[in-house]
C-alpha cells in the first residue's frame, strides 16, 4: 500500500541552526501539506502546496520557513534558524482531488 | 478563528459496547470531514472521511454528520482494546489547498 514517508525519524539541533525535513508523498497525489503537533497539543496546519507553489499557510509559517519540491518525488521543510519552540512533531501529507489527507510517520525535531 | 471542538475524554467504554465519539465545529463554509485515530507518539490515521448530511458506514465505523447542527460523530461497533487511542476529528472549509482544521482529539479507552 502506498505511503507518506519522512526522513529523518528524529532529528535534534542547536538553537539557531538550520533544519531540513524530507518527505515523499504517495505517488499520484497532488496536494502536499506539512503540520506540526507540540507535545501534548492539537495538530496544527503549517502549508499546503499545489502544482509547486504555496496555495495556504497559517499564521505560524512565518519567513523561518520554506517549502520545497526539488525533484518529482521529495518534497522538504526548511526551518531556516530553529527556535526552542519549534520542537514538536512535523508531519508530511499528501492527497489527491478530494481532501482526504494520508500523513507520514513523522519526524521529531528537538531543538536544544 | 475557525474551531473544531472535542471532549477531551478519556471516554471509558468496555469491550464490545459502541463507542461515541462527538465533534462540533464553528464554520458554517466546511465542506468535508475526517476522523483520524492517533496512537501514542504515531501520526494521525485516517478512518473515515463524509461529506453529505446523514450516516456513513465503513466496517465497525459509522461517521454521522449534522451540517446545520455543526456537528460530526463517530461511532464505533464492538469496541476492541486495539481501539484505545485518541480520535482527532477534522474539518476542511474548502479553501484552496484543502489544509485541515484539527480538533485536540478523544481519547478513547476500551477496557477488556
Amino acid at each position: 500500500e502506498p505511503e507518506v514517508t519522512q526522513t529523518p525519524s528524529h532529528q535534534v539541533t542547536q538553537m539557531g541552526q538550520e533544519v531540513i525535513l524530507r518527505c515523499v508523498p504517495i505517488s499520484n497525489h497532488l496536494y502536499f501539506y506539512w503540520y506540526r503537533q507540540i507535545l501534548g497539543q492539537k495538530v496544527e496546519f503549517l502549508v499546503s502546496f499545489y502544482n509547486n507553489e504555496i496555495s495556504e499557510k497559517s499564521e505560524i509559517f512565518d519567513d523561518q520557513f520554506s517549502v520545497e519540491r526539488p525533484d518529482g518525488s521529495n518534497f522538504t521543510l526548511k526551518i531556516r534558524s530553529t527556535k526552542l519552540e519549534d520542537s514538536a512533531m512535523y508531519f508530511c501529507a499528501s492527497s489527491g482531488d478530494l481532501a482526504e489527507a494520508f500523513f507520514g510517520q513523522g519526524t521529531r525535531l528537538t531543538v536544544v | 478563528q475557525k474551531e473544531v471542538e472535542q471532549n477531551s475524554g478519556p471516554l471509558s467504554v468496555p469491550e464490545g459496547a459502541i463507542a461515541s465519539l462527538n465533534c462540533t465545529y464553528s464554520d458554517r463554509g466546511s465542506q468535508s470531514f475526517f476522523w483520524y485515530r492517533q496512537y501514542s507518539g504515531k501520526s494521525p490515521e485516517l478512518i473515515m472521511f463524509i461529506y453529505s448530511n446523514g450516516d456513513k458506514e465503513d466496517g465497525r465505523f459509522t461517521a454521522q454528520l449534522n451540517k446545520a447542527s455543526q456537528y460530526v460523530s463517530l461511532l464505533i461497533r464492538d469496541s476492541q482494546p486495539s481501539d484505545s487511542a485518541t480520535y482527532l476529528c477534522a474539518v476542511n472549509i474548502g479553501n484552496a489547498g484543502n489544509m485541515l482544521t484539527f480538533g485536540g482529539g478523544t481519547r478513547l479507552m476500551v477496557k477488556p
